[in-house]
């Protein structure tokens, strides 16, 4: 059973654009909701995260969006450049482990 | 600050025989946790210790194994090798307290049963 669902699976935005990455969980007990970003060769590097008592929190040019009620998430890149071309991750957590989404391979076509 | 480090950052193995992967976490991070990263199934946890106490444990067999050293230190082992078990294992550490949730990745060894 997959707890968080990720869409999609690949993304070419140009650059400039905004790149949108979508997940929905399922587990309302969930607590914690990070994105992380990985380059091939490299581990996941934490990008930004969100608890569910807030509905948006920005950092630079990466804003995470939280729907509750909807038991969704999703992550904006805004002004999308091509070193942001790598795989994105959602991941949710209670405590300890996180559950990981499937990864969005992005592209950004200069 | 130094980063999560993993050794070796490759392996070759074979069918029936075990290894042993190795992560250090940052320094005051007294959490470590494990995951196997394959292009099927993703990334997935596999345990969580703290303390050197397993706290938290995922979907895997027996075969997978770990252990934390009173220095936040730890190893993973996989036993009786098998070809599904090549993937990248990546180590996580942690605060484990306080915010407990932000976990940063090692670069990952990549483990190849043949």
């Amino acid at each position: 059973q997959q707890q968080v669902k990720q869409s999609p699976q690949s993304l070419i935005v140009q650059k400039g654009g905004i790149s949108i990455i979508n997940c929905a969980y399922e587990n309302t007990a969930f607590d914690y909701f990070p994105w992380y970003q990985q380059f091939p060769g490299k581990g996941p590097a934490l990008l930004i995260a969100i608890r569910p008592d807030v509905s948006e929190k920005k950092e630079g040019r990466f804003t995470i969006s939280f729907n509750k009620s909807a038991k969704q998430f999703s992550l904006h890149i805004m002004d999308s450049q091509p070193g942001d071309s790598a795989t994105y991750f959602c991941a949710a957590s209670i405590v300890g482990g996180l559950t990981f989404g499937k990864g969005t391979h992005l592209i950004i076509q200069p | 600050k130094a980063g999560v480090t993993q050794t070796p950052r490759y392996l070759i193995k074979t069918r029936g025989q075990q290894v042993t992967l190795s992560c250090s976490p940052i320094s005051g991070h007294r959490s470590v946790s494990w995951y196997q990263q394959t292009p099927g199934q993703g990334l997935q946890f596999l345990f969580e210790y703290f303390s050197e106490t397993q706290r938290n444990k995922g979907n895997f067999p027996g075969r997978f194994s770990g252990r934390q050293f009173s220095n936040s230190r730890s190893e993973m082992n996989v036993s009786t090798l098998e070809l599904g078990d090549s993937a990248l294992y990546l180590c996580a550490s942690s605060l484990g307290q306080g915010k407990p949730y932000e976990q940063y990745f090692g670069p990952g060894t990549r483990l190849t049963v043949t």
